[in-house]
């Protein structure tokens, strides 16, 4: 069966220093991989999507995510952690080769925690 | 450009109700998509819409409808209402498909906030 995990429920970083946040998906078939992230206060976004190509994504804010076929990963990352990167993330999974409707499928979400 | 706007904010509901929300994406976009987010089963995917057609539909019973319009507008029903559908609905518009059949990226609304008593 199609699933995300998300093995930590916290992250917590100091600011300046990196971040990761670790996403290990399982899928029948090739997988497109998302990461989304939601503020207090504004909303759910979408940070990057990896469908093809360099196994390393550039999104949104300074963060980059890393396709790893042969571990099913792809961790969130940023050189150096801003307080205000503190939110829920998300990441996602579709399965493109599923047929007919494509499942999607959400991990439960990190709470990342930057410490001033 | 004005963002994706979704009506109503919050709602109240009973249980063997219906209810109808609305989401009106960016100017230009094609593609609208929704979500559901509980507590309890975390944020799942509803339906996904392009040019009035339904490309992606998630596992949900058919009380759970969509359609989208001309003007690209969504709505999404759902019928006789359970407790557990007490959720927040999130709907985003992309501009289009890529290549990939994947949309572009997404812009999300502010969710309609759903309480089924």
């Amino acid at each position: 069966a199609q699933s995300v995990a998300q093995p930590e429920d916290q992250v917590n970083v100091a600011e300046g220093n990196p971040l990761t946040v670790k996403c290990t998906y399982s899928v029948s078939g090739n997988p497109y991989l998302f990461w989304y992230v939601q503020y207090p206060n504004r909303g759910l976004q979408f940070l990057l999507k990896y469908i093809t190509g360099d196994n390393l994504v550039k999104g949104s804010y300074g963060f980059e995510a890393e396709f790893n076929k042969s571990q099913t990963s792809f961790h969130l990352k940023k050189p150096s952690a801003l307080v205000s990167d503190s939110a829920l993330y998300f990441c996602a999974v579709r399965d493109m080769n599923s047929g007919g409707y494509q499942k999607v499928t959400f991990g439960t979400g990190t709470k990342l925690q930057v410490i001033p | 450009k004005a963002g994706v706007t979704q009506t109503p904010r919050y709602l109240i509901k009973t249980r063997g109700q219906q209810v109808t929300l609305s989401c009106s994406p960016i100017s230009g976009h094609r593609s609208v998509s929704w979500y559901q987010q509980t507590p309890g089963q975390g944020l799942q995917f509803l339906f996904e819409y392009f040019s009035e057609t339904q490309r992606n539909k998630g596992n949900f019973p058919g009380r759970f409808s969509g359609r989208q319009f001309s003007n690209s507008r969504s709505e999404m029903n759902v019928s006789t209402l359970e407790l557990g559908d007490s959720a927040l609905y999130l709907c985003a518009s992309s501009l289009a498909f890529g290549a990939s059949g994947v949309q572009e990226t997404q812009y999300f609304g502010p969710g309609t906030r759903l309480l089924v008593l």
